[in-house]
């Protein structure tokens, strides 16, 4: 069935510094990729999606392309905040049918001031 | 009014309690859900209403009971729950059930079973 890896462990850095987590999904067809947020207390917030091979999704200086030739969804920011500090999940949407989102394992990132 | 909103935001019960879980969105949609979050652990599909109709139960044990009285209103029934259900129980909400569309999720209520 479709799935969507993350990569392992959570991610420690700096404030200012580069960000990246690794996406990568296997599915049938052509899905939607989303990037989903979630602060300490809270549910998700949808953060970014794409629809379609080469679409850009981008939000709060977070940005994610989707690319279909390393079926890859990596999520990027060029200068974090200490309010970035959250859990974000990767997910899928099927090609069609029902909105069931498979979700990556999310990776806890922390930034320190 | 972008909210779903969970009543009560915290939880603890016995296992031989029957309590409820409520959900409320005022944006129109038509699709609710329940997901269940253990910590550390990425949200699991439980329930899906479509037009206040049940169109997925992702096999989840009959202690759990969904209702989804109105278009606004969704909620979850509890009796005699396990220890082992203790997480936090989301509900979020999309325009209708359809690939692609934008989940709303609310805060989630915390549950405890002791």
């Amino acid at each position: 069935g479709d799935s969507v890896t993350q990569m392992e462990g959570p991610v420690t850095l700096s404030e200012e510094a580069f960000l990246t987590i690794n996406c990568t999904y296997t599915a049938t067809g052509y899905p939607s990729l989303f990037w989903y947020v979630q602060y300490p207390g809270e549910g998700l917030q949808l953060l970014l999606k794409a629809t379609k091979a080469d679409d850009k999704g981008s939000n709060k200086g977070f940005e994610a392309t989707y690319r279909k030739e390393t079926t890859s969804f990596h999520l990027e920011k060029g200068s974090v905040q200490v309010s970035d500090s959250a859990v974000y999940f990767c997910a899928l949407t099927p090609y069609y049918g029902n909105n069931r989102l498979a979700f990556g394992k999310g990776n806890q990132v922390v930034v320190i001031p | 009014d972008t909210e779903v909103t969970q009543t009560p935001k915290h939880l603890v019960m016995g296992m031989t309690n029957k309590k409820s879980l409520k959900c409320e969105q005022h944006m129109g949609h038509r699709a609710m859900y329940w997901y269940k979050q253990k910590a550390k652990k990425p949200p699991e599909l439980m329930f899906v209403y479509s037009y206040e109709k049940l169109s997925i139960n992702e096999s989840v044990p009959s202690r759990f009971s969904p209702e989804c009285p109105n278009s606004s209103l969704l909620n979850l029934h509890l009796h005699a729950l396990q220890p082992e259900d203790s997480a936090l129980y989301l509900c979020a909400s999309s325009q209708v059930d359809a690939t692609n569309e934008k989940l709303f999720f609310g805060s989630g209520t915390q549950l405890s079973v002791l």
